[in-house]
């Protein structure tokens, strides 16, 4: 199957400072990437949605000046936690969705292996 | 607006035995998509199972299978013969698009643990 891909899979950095986490679909072109955050045994909460050469679409209540998404190419998303504070902790999951050349029977969403911040 | 609901914070299961984790949404509309996925400790996200909502039979993908129940709008999973492996996180999940996987909200999830 397609393989996402994200880069660092931990980091931990000072209060303050701005993170940069990348997705990469690694076997496919992904025309979509969405952005997940994920608190200890919680679920999945989605952040934002980002198409290739598009500013990101980010859900209710998501600071977008905040988490910086980009998606400058078909492979590539990153998304960059400014000015990180400790309530910025968490597990953050992107996942990839191709274009409509798949195979599968339905457009399927392949999630990379999650990033966990953890900012002191 | 979509809705996602798990009952079962947790559940554990004899190994070898048959379980079934409890999924009910809520959508007005009549294109959809529900999914079922594994999150193990390790955190990757697992695709286990795929039903749309115009799909007149069950989905069935090894030991998985999707007991969807379009009128009482609920899509609960099925495991047979559940293996020591199977022990993980259970996310029920659903996306607005029936034939393309767009914006996917995801329940509370269930915890399933398997006894030796």
């Amino acid at each position: 199957g397609a393989v996402v891909s994200q880069h660092p899979s931990w980091v931990i950095c000072k209060s303050g400072t701005s993170v940069k986490i990348e997705c990469r679909s690694l076997d496919f072109q992904a025309t979509t990437m969405f952005w997940y955050r994920q608190f200890p045994k919680q679920s999945l909460m989605l952040m934002a949605t980002s198409n290739e050469g598009s500013k990101a679409t980010y859900e209710q209540g998501v600071e977008k000046d905040k988490f910086l998404i980009n998606h400058a190419s078909l492979t590539l998303s990153t998304l960059t936690v400014t000015s990180a504070h400790p309530e910025d902790s968490s597990f953050y999951i992107c996942s990839a969705r191709a274009g409509v050349e798949t195979q599968s029977s339905y457009n399927e969403q392949f999630f990379g292996p999650g990033t966990r911040l953890t900012v002191l | 607006a979509q809705k996602i609901t798990q009952t079962q914070p947790g559940m554990f299961v004899q190994e070898k035995e048959a379980v079934t984790l409890d999924c009910t949404y809520d959508t007005s509309d009549q294109s959809y998509g529900l999914f079922w996925y594994k999150q193990p400790s390790s955190g990757e996200m697992i695709f286990l199972i795929y039903q749309g909502s115009y799909d007149e039979q069950n989905a069935t993908e090894g030991r998985y299978s999707l007991n969807f129940q379009k009128a009482r709008k609920s899509a609960n999973l099925v495991i047979s013969a559940s293996q020591l492996g199977d022990s993980a996180m259970y996310f029920c999940a659903m996306s607005s698009d029936y034939s393309s996987a767009s914006k996917i909200i995801f329940g509370s999830g269930t915890r399933l643990s398997i006894r030796p």
